[in-house]
Parts: C-alpha cells; sequence; structure tokens
C-alpha cells in the first residue's frame, strides 16, 4: 500500500527566499506524481504533474522533481512571495491490477507562510 | 470547460437526515473520485469510478455512505442517516486517466456539517 509523507507539516519563510518541500513514498512503483496548492476553505488547485517517464517539471516559478529509486519528489519554489502562502500536497498514482485503475493517494500537506 | 463542478458547496444537516452531494466531472474525463477531508485525518479516498463503473470504495467509512454515477456527467454522493462524524469537506475530482495522463483536478467541495 503506498503511503505518501510530507515533512514539515508546517514552514515559514521571509519573502523573496527561495524555498524547497519534500514528498515521500513507499512504493517506489508510483507512476505519476502530482503537486496541488489548497487555500484555506478552498479545493485544490493542480500545480504540476510529473508524468511516469520524466523526472521533472517547471511552471514559472515553479519546479517540481521526482526520484522513484529514493521514494522522494521535491517542489521548488523561486523567489517566494506572500500570494505563494497556502498549503501544498503531493499525490502519487499506482497502477492497480490492471492498467488503467489509477487513484491518488495524497500525503498531509505543508502549510507554507511566506513572511512580507 | 468550467471544471468539476459541485453542489451544494455547504450543507447543514441534523443527525439521521439523509444527505446527496452532487457532482459534474470535466467534460470527457473517464475517472471520478470522491474525497472527504478532516483535519484529523487529511484527504481521503471514498470511491472512485472509471467510465461509470466503480472500482474501488474500500474507503467507503460504513454502509450509511452510498455512490452512484448514473451516467458520464453526474454522480452523487449520498450519506442516509448522518451522524455528526460525518462532517467534513467533501470533494469530487475527476481525470482523463488515460495513458500518461492522469491530472486530476477537483471542485471546490461541499462543507458538510451534520449537528
Amino acid at each position: 500500500k503506498q503511503e505518501v509523507t510530507q515533512i514539515p507539516a508546517a514552514l515559514s519563510v521571509p519573502e523573496g527566499e527561495n524555498l524547497v518541500l519534500n514528498c515521500s513514498f513507499t512504493d517506489s512503483a508510483i507512476y505519476n506524481l502530482q503537486w496541488f496548492r489548497q487555500d484555506p476553505g478552498k479545493g485544490l488547485t493542480s500545480l504540476l504533474l510529473i508524468q511516469s517517464s520524466q523526472r521533472e517539471q517547471t511552471s514559472g516559478r515553479l519546479n517540481a522533481s521526482l526520484d522513484k529509486s529514493s521514494g522522494r519528489s521535491t517542489l521548488y519554489i523561486a523567489a517566494s512571495q506572500p500570494g505563494d502562502s497556502a498549503t501544498y500536497l503531493c499525490a502519487g498514482t499506482n497502477l492497480g491490477s490492471n492498467f488503467g485503475n489509477e487513484k491518488l493517494t495524497f500525503g498531509t500537506g505543508t502549510r507554507l507562510t511566506i513572511i512580507p | 470547460d468550467a471544471g468539476v463542478i459541485q453542489s451544494p458547496r455547504h450543507e447543514v444537516t441534523e443527525m439521521g437526515q439523509e444527505v446527496t452531494l452532487r457532482c459534474k466531472p470535466i467534460s470527457g474525463h473517464d475517472y471520478l473520485f470522491w474525497y472527504r477531508q478532516t483535519m484529523m485525518r487529511g484527504l481521503e479516498l471514498l470511491i472512485y469510478f472509471n467510465n461509470n463503473v466503480p472500482i474501488d470504495d474500500s474507503g467507503m467509512p460504513e454502509d450509511r455512505f452510498s455512490a452512484k454515477m448514473p451516467n458520464a456527467s453526474f454522480s452523487t454522493l449520498k450519506i442516509q442517516p448522518s451522524e455528526p462524524r460525518d462532517s467534513a469537506v467533501y470533494f469530487c475530482a475527476s481525470s482523463p486517466g488515460q495513458g500518461l495522463n492522469t491530472e486530476a483536478f477537483f471542485g471546490q467541495g461541499t462543507r458538510l456539517t451534520v449537528v
């Protein structure tokens, strides 16, 4: 059974700094890995999807990497801004016994606060 | 596309009443997921469908919970009878789920309060 862990649970960083959020998973047979952002009282917004054949994805100031052999993914945020304050969740997809039976397993999230 | 649409956004009901949550997935997506989020347990997968067929309902907490997907554009999650411990935010998500493309998109959620 896939288990996804995010440490730390909370992180505070001064505005302008670069930062890294961590995600660990137990099953290296992970298929895809997706990073989400959740603002208080809101739904989840997809940030980046790293597909099975890829090792990283970039979108603007965000860069996500995936290392299946070590069971780790990181989300790098460059030049942080107060608007980046939110909870960040990673989620892995594993194939079920039949191809196509994917389901997402979520980490518990890291609550990020950017201090102006 | 307007994204995944859930209704209602908020629901307050009395213990013992039936509650029905609704979801319209993104057109063309083959997978639909129902999640529950609480402070204590985080995001939990309740059930998911592939092409309207339930694939895995092992996350459904009790027989009081049931989910249906009568067609590709509509799904319901029903709780009968509801209990205070069912209070949570319930999310619906959909994904294309074909080949490499498993990117999931979430609705805004339904905040359920059972008093």
